[in-house]
């Protein structure tokens, strides 16, 4: 089955830049999306297709991808941005739906 | 306002079978995609299966053989069925929309816990 990678975890200061990747093969023309998870919530849309910002989502949120790696950045991190983080494909042989084994994003 | 609501029993028991409901407002589950997904605890999102607007439904490979999912269009309701359970299908149950082939899942219901238990 179609598997999507992400690190575990990624640490980073208040006010700096987060990079969170999602490694996959052959994304192709597969379109990438993210999800924020904050403890007790539901996942919420934050970059859709690849680089789509929904209303709502700060700008500072940023998608791309390049190849077999799609990444999401988010810029001048807060402590709100502390959250799981999870990408998100259509399977790339089949209909099926794959995420990512989610990233913990700790703002430190 | 799209809003999704999933309702079922809280606990069951083991090898007996799951079963929840969706309910949508603000959408017509006869058009989109409508999807369940789980989460067990402390762990990550797992998709489980999605019926569309023609009423077609495909199903995780990992638990084909013991879900189901239907729809209800005059209560407009999903519902999910997954026999057999173990421990391991303890998890966040949620229902969420997607408006298409290849789209993100945009709405999420606030999920429910199923705990299974003797």
């Amino acid at each position: 089955s179609y598997v999507l990678t992400q690190p575990p975890s990624v640490s980073v200061a208040p006010g700096k830049t987060a990079s969170i990747t999602c490694g996959g093969d052959n994304f192709g023309t597969k379109s990438v999306h993210w999800y924020q998870q904050k403890p007790g919530q539901a996942p919420v849309v934050v970059i859709y297709y690849d680089r789509d910002r929904p209303s709502g989502i700060p700008e500072r949120f940023s998608g791309s991808k390049s190849g077999n790696t799609a990444t999401l950045t988010i810029y001048r991190v807060e402590a709100g941005d502390e959250a799981d983080y999870y990408c998100q494909v259509w399977g790339t042989d089949s209909d099926h739906v794959v995420f990512g084994g989610g990233t913990k994003l700790t703002v430190l | 306002q799209v809003q999704l609501q999933e309702s079922g029993p809280g606990l069951v028991k083991p090898s007996e079978t799951l079963s929840l409901t969706c309910t949508v407002s603000g959408a017509s589950i006869s058009s989109d995609y409508w999807a369940w997904i789980r989460q067990p605890p402390g762990k990550g999102l797992e998709w489980i299966a999605y019926i569309y607007y023609s009423g077609t439904a495909l199903y995780s490979p990992s638990l084909k053989s013991r879900v189901s999912i239907s729809r209800d269009t005059s209560k407009n309701q999903i519902s999910l069925s997954l026999s057999s359970v173990t421990a391991a299908d303890t998890a966040m149950y949620y229902c969420a929309r997607l408006t298409g082939y290849g789209a993100p899942f945009d709405y999420w219901g606030q999920g429910t816990l199923v705990t299974v238990s003797s």
